[in-house]
């Protein structure tokens, strides 16, 4: 089963809108949640992450929004722009520096 | 720094051959690890290693082998290719339980 499960799996967003991805974890063992941004033909790389004892972080127009209770945390990336067009994933990372990661978003953003 | 490097980037197999991929890092970090990343299944990790001399299983070990003779190498073997494996093939290496970077990944297809 997987133990990180990411919603919705496209989104298509307005140029200037909100675009939200959810995330959702079982292993309360997990420290450390990051984002990755992943370009066709690209490795991921690390956007932005937050620890458990932290319930936001921003990083100019990317925000993620930390629910310790709920076991959830959600990217928001504000002001979207067509260059934000890319797979997001989320990840938890467990002990040994493990990652696991969710099924991925693909992103549209229209101008 | 060239960062994490990964050859070949493409590859087309026959089931039942062997191959090599390669990964290797110029940041010294001790943390390497192989993902494999498949649509709609993010990325799951098959095997990592902490240290020269050290590795062991991720979530999807089954059919792979690794070595880690020196810090900046960690190539992944595929025994005996079978359709299965048909997937992107991603290294990533990090400084412990710091940012992990990835490589470019190579595209892997088995006939």
């Amino acid at each position: 089963q997987q133990q990180v499960k990411q919603s919705p799996q496209s989104l298509i967003v307005q140029k200037g809108g909100i675009s939200i991805i959810n995330c959702a974890y079982e292993n309360t063992a997990f420290d450390y949640f990051p984002w990755y941004q992943q370009f066709p033909g690209k490795g991921p790389a690390l956007l932005i992450a937050i620890r458990p004892d932290v319930s936001e972080k921003k990083e100019g127009r990317f925000t993620i929004s930390f629910n310790k209770s709920a076991k959830q945390f959600s990217l928001h990336i504000m002001d979207s722009q067509p260059g934000d067009s890319a797979t997001y994933f989320c990840a938890a990372r467990e002990y040994g520096n493990k990652l696991v990661f969710g099924a991925g978003t693909i992103l549209r953003v229209k101008s | 720094n060239a960062g994490v490097t990964q050859t070949p980037k493409f590859q087309v197999l026959k089931t039942g051959q062997s191959m090599t991929l390669q990964c290797a890092q110029d940041m010294n970090h001790e943390y390497m690890s192989w993902y494999r990343q498949d649509p709609g299944m993010g990325l799951r990790l098959i095997h990592y290693s902490v240290g020269a001399g050290i590795t062991d299983q991720g979530e999807v070990p089954n059919g792979y082998n690794v070595s880690r003779s020196t810090t900046e190498d960690f190539p992944l073997r595929l025994l005996s290719a079978a359709p299965s494996q048909t997937s992107v093939y991603f290294c990533a290496s990090s400084s412990f339980y710091n940012e992990q970077f990835f490589g470019p990944g190579t595209r892997l297809t088995v006939l």
